[in-house]
């Protein structure tokens, strides 16, 4: 079973429909991220969490929300969705790992359309 | 802040000759630095890190690192490309003590050819 756990996998939504992504993990890590990819852009950090009562923005938060609902749980909303948030959305979580420098594991991604 | 830049967006090798993948960092402090791999409709995957312990790191996949902080390079390579290696790769930065916030470069995509 994936350890990092993402639904839906693909989704097409119309201009102002509200949608959340929602990310599992089994891996018991206390941070999660997510992160949107566009071809030529690379990845973004859209916010990051690294307990359930620490949520952060990332470098690109406007027009996103998420809630952290557990450990083990973090979503992601679009209130408002607009066309240029047609993207590839990954969540990510990490661990220290015994030589340091956090490790990030991804999950499969959702392909996010918006129309 | 940190920064990454990876130099050429598209890559092509023929099978059995030589990969090499660049990566520049800007860090005001000890980097650690990353690179993933991701395969078409997958996620990224870990293919290697460096934290420190040894400049010359080695990953999955035959694949292999190099920290030079004179240079600020992290250039990937792998001796003998093979069919299967074909995907992006993105080399990431990230500080010490930083939180572990990734930044991400923009991403290269490798391509084997016969």
């Amino acid at each position: 079973d994936a350890d990092v756990t993402q639904t839906p996998r693909n989704r097409i939504t119309k201009t102002g429909k509200r949608i959340m992504l929602e990310c599992s993990q089994t891996k018991g890590h206390d941070r999660m991220y997510w992160y949107r990819q566009d071809p030529g852009l690379g990845l973004r950090l859209i916010y990051y969490s690294f307990d359930v009562k620490d949520i952060n923005k990332g470098e690109i938060s406007d027009g996103y929300s998420v809630s952290r609902q557990a450990q083990a749980k973090f979503s992601l909303s679009l209130e408002s969705a607009i066309p240029n948030q047609t993207a590839l959305y990954f969540c990510a979580t990490s661990d220290p790992g015994l030589a340091g420098g956090y490790t990030q594991y991804f999950g499969p991604g959702t392909r996010l359309t918006v129309l | 802040a940190q920064s990454v830049t990876q130099l050429g967006s598209h890559v092509s090798v023929s099978e059995g000759a030589l990969v090499l993948l660049r990566c520049n960092y800007s860090s005001s402090v000890p980097p650690y630095l990353f690179w993933y791999v991701q395969y078409p409709n997958q996620g990224l995957q870990l293919l290697l890190k460096y934290t420190s312990a040894a400049t010359l790191v080695k990953g999955i996949n035959g694949f292999e690192a190099e920290f030079k902080k004179s240079e600020t390079s992290f250039h990937l390579t792998k001796p003998s490309a093979h069919m299967s290696d074909a995907a992006e790769y993105f080399c990431a930065v990230s500080l010490t003590g930083g939180g572990n916030k990734l930044t991400f470069g923009t991403g290269t995509q490798l391509k084997v050819e016969l």
